[in-house]
């Protein structure tokens, strides 16, 4: 298996652009996370689906930032308009059942 | 919310030594993984152990949940066992993760 799939794999933006990450999970996983890293607060789980269902989305940090998996294997996480405080980390991933779950190798994001 | 707590925050150890790291959380979970995060910044899933004994290796794992702590053994280690190990948790319906603040490991020769 390839594993979980993220692109790009590194964003360089300006402030107020649009930012749209993708990630592609494990096929067969009905579980889909989406998490931010930084230095200041470590990983941080933004929203997660449960078969293809947004199940929690209160870690997302406001308004600005929007996620959507429209089928079971393919999911989207939008920032509009992008802040240089957005910039991190973005790891997408999925686990079968809940349980182990496994990550896509990120997109580091910067907001100029 | 949850607490996670790790500790040793930092870890030198020279090539060949066993090392234990700890995961402390504040309250019953019924979902718990340790993860190594590697110098590139990969995140990989060592253990799913919400309970009881792994083995992988030379990494093994245990966590005591009526005493809720977890800890991660490393055997044997090796400059490639460098990066920061997290313990996550989760606790109710199991999927949302709390991460604790890792253990950041150096190995060296």
């Amino acid at each position: 298996d390839a594993g979980v799939i993220q692109s790009p794999r590194h964003e360089v933006t300006e402030m107020g652009q649009e930012v749209t990450l993708r990630c592609k999970p494990i096929s067969g996983h009905d579980y889909l996370f989406w998490y931010r890293q930084t230095m200041m607060r470590g990983l941080e789980l933004l929203i997660y689906f449960n078969n293809n269902v947004p199940i929690d989305d209160s870690g997302m940090p406001e308004d600005r930032f929007s996620a959507k998996m429209p089928n079971a294997s393919f999911s989207t996480l939008k920032i509009q308009p992008s802040e240089p405080r957005d910039s991190a980390v973005y790891f997408c991933a999925s686990s079968w059942w809940g349980v182990a779950q496994y990550f896509g190798p990120g997109t580091r994001l910067l907001v100029l | 919310g949850i607490q996670v707590e790790q500790s040793p925050p930092d870890l030198i150890l020279q090539e060949g030594a066993n090392s234990t790291l700890r995961c402390n959380f504040s309250d019953s979970v019924n979902n718990l993984q340790w993860f190594h995060q590697n110098p590139w910044g990969q995140l990989i899933n060592l253990f799913y152990i919400p309970s009881g004994t792994k083995q992988n290796g030379r990494l093994s794992a245990t966590t005591v949940a009526t005493e809720r702590y977890s800890l991660l053994y490393i055997s044997s280690s090796q400059t490639t066992d460098s990066g920061v190990y997290f313990c996550a948790v989760a606790t109710g319906g199991g999927n949302k993760l709390t991460f604790g603040t890792g253990t950041q490991l150096k190995v060296e020769l």
